[in-house]
């Protein structure tokens, strides 16, 4: 069983750039959440995928967009990068379903450093 | 929305002593609270979890407790042992929200 993996591992970008994130959940699983963790922090939701749907999000601006895919991987795209977006931004995978939580599995994310 | 308090921020002990870390929460709808270990390096790995219907939950040398009431939850870690060493956060569901973490150190 594969898990959760993400790219690139590391990315260096510019103060007005635009980035993308990507994300492969793990097998069997149709969920995609996107979480931010700045330095020294817990992470915090930005938004969640089921069914290639937005189906929650955090308190994060529209700058921060997503995508999921019929095979259920994701991006997370981040435009008009802020020096405050430097960040490691972790994926996490579900299988949803049913009206409980189910377990989210993270993948060792993408250390964003923006200049 | 949830808010998350996490206590201490930092925790060292002597291997074989235990650890205690602490957590609130602010949304009486929450009904899931899983804890996770986060190693350098690594994105948050899920080390025990409790359901709101539940008061305490073991798994060999860790257990987490659940006050409803006082919307209090606790992990314990006991004969702590230097692979320990890591950080710790506690989560609450509605929406997975995290505390702030604890950096657990475990000293040979």
């Amino acid at each position: 069983e594969t898990g959760v993996t993400q790219s690139p591992t590391h990315l260096i970008k510019t103060r007005g750039q635009q980035v993308t994130l990507r994300c492969s959940s793990q097998s069997g699983h149709n969920t995609v959440s996107w979480y931010q963790q700045a330095l020294g922090q817990g992470p915090q939701f930005i938004f969640q995928y089921y069914r290639e749907e937005e189906n929650g999000r955090g308190n994060f601006p529209p700058r921060f967009s997503g995508l999921q895919f019929p095979n259920y991987s994701s991006e997370l795209n981040v435009n008009a990068l802020e020096l405050d977006d430097s960040a490691l931004y972790l994926c996490a995978s579900s299988r949803q379903g049913g009206a409980e939580y189910n377990e989210q599995f993270f993948g060792p994310g993408t250390r964003l450093t923006v200049l | 929305g949830e808010n998350v308090e996490q206590h201490p921020s930092t925790l060292s002990v002597q291997e074989g002593d235990s650890a205690v870390i602490k957590c609130t929460y602010s949304d009486s709808a929450s009904n899931y609270f899983p804890w996770y270990k986060q190693e350098l390096g690594k994105g948050p790995q899920l080390i025990i979890d409790i359901r709101s219907n539940v008061g305490e939950k073991k798994d060999q040398r860790i257990a987490v407790t659940l006050n409803k009431t006082a919307k209090h939850f606790s992990l314990h870690i006991t004969e702590t042992q230097p692979e320990d060493s890591a950080v710790y956060f506690c989560a609450a569901v509605g929406q997975l929200t995290f505390g702030s973490g604890t950096q657990l150190t475990v000293l040979p």
